[in-house]
């Protein structure tokens, strides 16, 4: 089945820095990658999305890149904020006998130092 | 925050109890899910539904149980058999596969 590999697990930044977290995955059928993020206390919010017919997506200051060849995905937040801090969970389709369900990684810990 | 709700937001049972979290959502999404988040473990699948009165095993079903007459509640029963039940509970929903999953804010339950 698929495996979702995600790192670092934890991202200290100054406000302002750019922030990467990478995820790596096993299955080469799969096809939709999210990414979610999680504040201290409340649910996980998608921030965005990228599906296996594009390699870039871009919302404002947040990029998700996607190498199919090499099977990883990468989320890119630029200009950093304080309220950028949070956990990001990267995700990908499980294409098995679960058709569409989705795998995450463990989580990255970003915290923006102002 | 509305569209699908969880309850209650923390729950305490004594060991040995079953004890059933609620989810229901009224976004019209066929598919629903159960996952448990343990820190450092991210999100792990205990059963998912695609459509009403189907459902099927995740990735850590044992211990569980669940039930889908209607379209917009899937409660989660956790049973006495869950060796390690303490956790956060999270429920979410989605217009089938490889779609966005909207999440419910959780339930924490802690069996003392």
């Amino acid at each position: 089945g698929e495996n979702v590999e995600q790192h670092p697990s934890t991202l200290s930044v100054q406000e302002g820095d750019s922030a990467v977290i990478k995820c790596t995955y096993s299955d080469s059928a799969s096809n939709y990658f999210p990414w979610y993020k999680q504040e201290l206390g409340k649910r996980p919010q998608l921030i965005i999305d990228i599906r296996s017919n594009v390699g870039e997506k871009k919302d404002q200051r947040i990029a998700v890149t996607l190498n199919k060849t090499a099977k990883h995905f990468s989320l890119h937040i630029t200009e950093t904020q304080p309220e950028d801090s949070a956990v990001y969970f990267c995700a990908a389709s499980s294409n098995g006998g679960s058709q569409g369900n989705l795998i995450f990684g463990k989580g990255t810990k970003l915290s923006v130092k102002p | 925050d509305g569209g699908i709700t969880q309850s209650p937001k923390y729950l305490f049972r004594k060991e040995g109890q079953n004890v059933t979290l609620s989810c229901e959502q009224n976004l019209n999404h066929d598919a629903m899910y159960w996952y448990r988040q343990d820190p450092g473990q991210g999100l792990r699948l205990i059963y998912y539904s695609q459509i009403v009165n189907d459902f099927q095993k995740g990735d850590i079903a044992e211990g569980y149980s669940v039930s889908r007459e209607k379209k917009e509640s899937f409660p989660l029963t956790v049973t006495s058999a869950q060796k390690n039940p303490t956790a956060f509970y999270l429920c979410a929903s989605s217009y089938g596969n490889y779609n966005e999953q909207f999440f419910g804010p959780g339930t924490r339950l802690t069996v003392l």
